[in-house]
């Protein structure tokens, strides 16, 4: 099983501030079949970034993913306080699919 | 509009069983592959089964194979998610979800399962 790990556990920003998310793999992911979802409470998870850096339709372009093999980075270029949300990481390269454990995004 | 909606949610007892179902409308199920994700209270996302749409593969993650079964009905564009042997540690709301390759793009509300006395 890959084991994501995400860091930091929670990012306090100010509005039009640069956010840097990290998720680190225990092993390669193949293909780099990594997806960086957003995650708000009572709503459905809204998938943003697929295979590490390719911005789904309707995502905003201050959204961007980077990285290969074990290193991942989402960042946001200038959060606004729509994007106060968690964030996953997950890898959809290995059954099982496993996700990192969410970074935490507040905008003060 | 692509809408998955999940039913079947509840209260159940330690051991018993539940059967979860997501209605899917707005794509052609049986080229997708789809998936049963759960958060459970206060905690992140984790990846249960998934199933590719033709019913002809499935994946489950360890701590319910045996104990769940996915599966789907073409016809009726739905999924399902029957869920046996339940335990304390399976109460979450459980996300219905799907996509062309593995990445889920297409993600449900959830529906709230909780396993108590």
């Amino acid at each position: 099983e890959i084991v994501l790990t995400q860091s930091p556990g929670t990012l306090s920003l100010s509005p039009g501030e640069r956010a840097t998310l990290s998720c680190t793999a225990s092993q390669t992911v193949t293909n780099n079949f990594l997806a960086w979802f957003q995650h708000k409470p009572g709503q459905a998870p809204r998938l943003l970034i697929d295979d590490a850096s390719d911005r789904v339709a309707g995502t905003p372009d201050r959204f961007t993913g980077s990285g290969s093999g074990t290193e991942f980075t989402l960042t946001i270029s200038r959060v606004d306080p729509e994007d106060s949300a968690v964030y996953y990481c997950q890898q959809c390269a290995h059954s099982p699919l496993t996700f990192g454990q969410g970074t935490k995004v507040e905008i003060k | 509009e692509v809408q998955l909606v999940e039913s079947g949610g509840g209260l159940v007892q330690p051991g018993g069983s539940l059967r979860l179902s997501c209605a899917v409308s707005g794509f052609t199920f049986r080229h997708y592959w789809m998936h049963w994700v759960r958060q459970a209270p206060g905690k992140g996302l984790q990846w249960v089964a998934m199933i590719k749409g033709d019913g002809s593969q499935r994946f489950y993650v360890d701590s319910v194979e045996g104990r769940f079964t996915i599966s789907e009905d073409n016809a009726r564009n739905s999924l399902y998610l029957q869920m046996d042997s339940l335990r304390a540690d399976d109460t979450a709301v459980y996300f219905c979800a799907g996509g062309l390759g593995w990445t889920a793009q297409y993600w449900g509300r959830g529906t709230l399962v909780s396993v108590s006395p």
